[in-house]
């Protein structure tokens, strides 16, 4: 059973420029987390998708950022018109199902994302 | 509102020796706690988590953890660290209402001198 798998592993990009991140959840999980990782920080919640819904993108930036977990696929997050304060790592987080007793989330290797 | 604070967040210690890793928590309502470990360029891994029951929580690779409601404290340790410990450890929360929206802290690093 292939674990949370996130690609790029590693993104540049040019200011101003479009970044696409992908997730693919565990088989059987249909609940994903992103998170962000600044640097010498922790993870900061980013936003709850279950298949075709956000649940919850209180973490987002208003601006520049969306995520989406369709039907089929991956799940992506996007950031538009990218700014060096955005360079970080992103990782996505999956679990059966997203109530109850806490099911543990399991984490991709994240995407780091730089900015030029 | 949850919270985790981690206190140092750079810790060493000798092969051998006692690790302790301090984890403080705030939480409106009954908590679930977590640690989980980075390696470097890697994800996190679940290392234990606590929801009910026993507050002593053993995990993997030889670490436990203990619950402590009257001082809100959830701190990691492991009576004998190997060099294959140094990594970053994260505590984190959740709780039992809604979905599992977690916080974590801003991360421990552990060193482990040979």
């Amino acid at each position: 059973n292939a674990g949370v798998m996130q690609n790029p592993r590693h993104l540049v990009r040019r200011r101003g420029q479009e970044a696409r991140l992908r997730c693919s959840p565990m088989k059987g999980h249909s609940h994903v987390y992103w998170y962000r990782q600044l640097p010498e920080e922790g993870l900061k919640f980013m936003v709850y998708l279950q298949k075709e819904n956000i649940i919850d993108e209180s973490g987002m930036p208003k601006e520049r950022f969306s995520a989406e977990f369709p039907k089929e696929g991956p799940s992506i997050l996007r950031i538009q018109q990218v700014v060096r304060g955005d360079s970080a790592a992103y990782f996505c987080a999956s679990s059966p199902k997203g109530q109850g007793v806490p099911e543990t989330q399991y984490f991709g290797p994240g995407t780091r994302l730089l900015v030029l | 509102a949850q919270s985790v604070t981690q206190l140092g967040s750079h810790v060493s210690v000798s092969e051998g020796a006692l690790v302790l890793l301090r984890c403080n928590y705030s939480s409106s309502v009954p908590p679930y706690l977590f640690w989980y470990v980075q390696y470097p360029n890697q994800g996190l891994q679940l290392l234990l988590k606590y929801t009910t029951g026993a507050t002593l929580v053993k995990g993997i690779n030889g670490f436990e953890a203990e619950f402590k409601k009257s001082e809100t404290s959830f701190h990691l340790t492991k009576p004998s660290a190997h060099m294959s410990d140094a990594a970053e450890y994260f505590c984190a929360v959740t709780n039992s209402g809604g979905y599992q929206k977690v916080t974590f802290g801003t991360g421990t690093k552990l060193q482990v001198i040979p």
